[in-house]
């Protein structure tokens, strides 16, 4: 099993759609996660960390369910700005520092 | 107001050559990493540094070689590109503070690497 996994999809969902991606980790030591997003071509960008709690920051919902050992992210009244990858990373396996990258589920929103 | 910055953003190399893909940062982070990044696939971890101790992940080969002669600067060198190494090579920046929790990676533009 990889250490995370998402869906590559590509999730093809009309403009103002509600979309949910799912990420499962492996490793039940893992402290830290997050949800980066990457357009075609370009760097990896922080979107949002994920809390314990949950968070939110405006359309876009963060969850981490570690009993199951994942977390999603909601976006709601998708944009067409949003089409672009959505990467999970896990941190802090054994107190390790180093992050590890999901590959990555494609959001294309379509007028 | 770039804090990550790498150069050249495109190289274009012959097979064999030797390339070095330069980094600087602005954030005077302590940990600088460097990843390989193919289509469709997740950021490989090559290696990192953490201040000045070298950190190689256990899969990355003998041809991928790094420096770091200051906080502020990273360097990637392959010695002898092969056609498999053509990839977006992305430098990112963290800082662990004291304790040993973490903090977010930031990353450069990345540079593409074509191999002719």
């Amino acid at each position: 099993r990889k250490e995370v996994e998402q869906d590559p999809g590509p999730f093809n969902v009309p403009e103002g759609a509600t979309v949910a991606f799912n990420c499962t980790y492996s490793n039940s030591a893992s402290q830290s996660f997050f949800w980066y997003r990457q357009d075609c071509r370009k760097e990896p960008k922080l979107l949002m960390s994920v809390y314990s709690s949950g968070n939110e920051d405006g359309r876009f919902t963060a969850q981490l369910n570690r009993a199951s050992q994942y977390i999603s992210l909601l976006i709601r009244d998708s944009k067409l700005s949003d089409s672009a990858t959505y990467l999970c990373v896990v941190k802090g396996k054994g107190g390790s520092y180093i992050p590890t990258f999901g590959r990555g589920t494609s959001l294309i929103v379509h007028p | 107001d770039a804090m990550v910055i790498q150069n050249p953003r495109y190289q274009v190399t012959q097979f064999g050559k030797p390339v070095t893909l330069s980094c600087s940062q602005t954030l005077n982070h302590n940990v600088m990493y460097w990843y390989q990044q193919k289509s469709s696939q997740a950021p490989k971890l090559l290696f990192h540094y953490y201040d000045k101790d070298f950190n190689n992940e256990a899969d990355t080969p003998d041809n991928f070689q790094s420096r770091r002669p200051n906080t502020s600067f990273c360097f990637l060198d392959i010695r002898s590109p092969g056609l498999g190494d053509a990839a977006m090579y992305l430098c990112a920046t963290s800082r662990i503070p004291t304790g040993g929790s973490t903090d977010t990676q930031y990353f450069g533009p990345g540079t593409r690497l074509t191999v002719l």
